[in-house]
């Protein structure tokens, strides 16, 4: 079936590592989105992309940055994590605009914690 | 930029009583308001959208409301059943604009049996 698919689906890393969050997908969807989900405070959008060539912040870009490495495959990198980067993150595509569906799909989520 | 907000944070029903969520947007340009449904542990998914040039959208048990002038749609749920329990999220989106969705910070609906 064509989806949104995350790697990893868990990941324990320590303060100050680097780390990369991949997300692919079979839906030939032109538009790719990571957002953050922590309790209490929804989805908060951290970067958007709407074609390869094209990347840009969302509300909470500071100590993330993306990749879009094809139109399939968008990754978010955590530079140097800290423990406030312990979340749950979700990659979504749409293709607002090129359809009558102009939903999200999202990927089955990433956890992250940073100790 | 665009700001949602969503209220009540929590809701708990009896089942097969009435269950609304509201939420209020603050850019006039937004023209898309879909609804996302989380059961624990899994992704959100897209259970009703509304396009601001229509007033009201049904499907089945549910029904979204949206009023432009006072900038606030809400989603209704009627005859609950245990399995609408989930966290419920509104959105908001310029389609044609910025085509990026704003959430809500989500409301907890937990349907007694």
């Amino acid at each position: 079936d064509a989806d949104v698919t995350q790697t990893p689906r868990n990941r324990i890393t320590k303060t100050g590592k680097r780390i990369m969050l991949e997300c692919s997908q079979t839906k030939g969807h032109d538009r790719m989105y990571w957002y953050r989900q922590d309790p209490g405070l929804g989805l908060r959008l951290i970067y958007y992309s709407f074609d390869v060539k094209d990347i840009n912040k969302g509300e909470i870009s500071d100590g993330y940055s993306v990749s879009r490495q094809a139109q399939a495959k968008f990754s978010l990198s955590l530079e140097s994590a800290i423990p406030n980067q312990t979340a749950l993150y979700f990659c979504a595509t749409s293709d607002f605009g090129s359809s009558q569906n102009y939903g999200y799909t999202f990927g089955s989520g990433t956890r992250l914690t940073v100790v | 930029g665009e700001n949602v907000e969503q209220h009540p944070s929590t809701l708990s029903v009896q089942e097969g009583d009435s269950a609304v969520i509201k939420c209020t947007y603050s850019d006039s340009a937004s023209n898309y308001f879909p609804w996302y449904k989380q059961e624990l542990g899994k992704r959100p998914q897209l259970i009703i959208d509304i396009r601001s040039n229509v007033g009201e959208k049904k499907d089945q048990r549910i029904a979204v409301t949206l009023n432009k002038t006072a900038k606030h749609f809400s989603l209704h749920i009627t005859e609950t059943q245990p399995e609408d329990s989930a966290v419920y999220f509104c959105a908001a989106s310029i389609q044609g604009g910025s085509e990026k969705l704003v959430f809500g910070k989500g409301t907890k609906l937990t349907v007694n049996p």
